[in-house]
């Protein structure tokens, strides 16, 4: 049974259009995160829901909207999509101590022509 | 918040032969140092972590050290095999305030293990 687990794994679009990528955990966790990984592979953190709760929102463009709608899952939409935001974006969830191992998704691979 | 540095960006290395990897931190309130690699086309996954109370831990061919009067955790992986090449990332913690796993990741090491 896979933890964390987010679909689609491949997401190709054109600039404009808007999309959602859904993650689901089953650990049990109370906190979610979204993390933008670039070409470079550095990763960002963007969102986190505690309890499906905002906690952590990173400078982000207001095109990119999470929605909790429970603490087992995390969604992310994203509006009027641009070349910029080619990326691959992970979910991760923590128990929410920041002493404790965060669990990834296997990514999403979003790419905007 | 935390700053995290790592170092090197890339590092190559022959099978069997040893790897270090090196991260500075900035709050000196940090607690917890994981590391995490990252597989071609997985997630990022920990392989093994240290708290501020030890300043050493082993895992087999992978260690972690740990010194807080520098500011600096290394990752060593000994023996080197060509499973090993992956992308290793350090990370730090919130500071203690911040209780909601915040998790600041350095750039990250390609590590490359040739035979």
């Amino acid at each position: 049974d896979t933890a964390v687990s987010q679909t689609p794994k491949y997401l190709v679009t054109q600039m404009g259009n808007d999309k959602s990528i859904k993650c689901e955990q089953n650990l049990g966790h109370d906190t979610m995160y979204w993390y933008k990984q670039d070409s470079k592979k550095f990763l960002k953190i963007m969102f986190s829901y505690n309890n499906k709760e905002l906690i952590i929102n990173e400078t982000v463009p207001n095109r990119f909207s999470p929605k909790s709608p429970d603490k087992a899952h995390l969604n992310l939409h994203i509006n009027s999509l641009e070349l910029g935001d080619s990326a691959v974006y992970f979910c991760a969830s923590t128990t929410g101590q920041g002493d404790t191992e965060a669990f990834f998704g296997q990514g999403t691979r979003l790419t905007v022509v | 918040g935390e700053n995290v540095e790592q170092h090197p960006s890339t590092l190559s290395v022959q099978e069997g032969d040893s790897a270090v990897i090196k991260c500075t931190y900035s709050d000196s309130a940090s607690n917890y140092f994981p590391w995490y690699k990252q597989e071609l086309g997985k997630g990022p996954q920990l392989i093994i972590d240290i708290r501020s109370n030890v300043g050493e831990k082993k895992d087999q061919r992978i260690a972690v050290t740990l010194n807080k009067t520098a500011k600096h955790f290394s990752l060593h992986i000994t023996e080197t095999q060509p499973e090993d090449s992956a992308v290793y990332f350090c990370a730090a913690p919130p500071t203690p305030t911040d209780s909601w796993g915040k998790l600041q990741f350095g750039a990250g090491t390609q590590v490359v293990v040739t035979p």
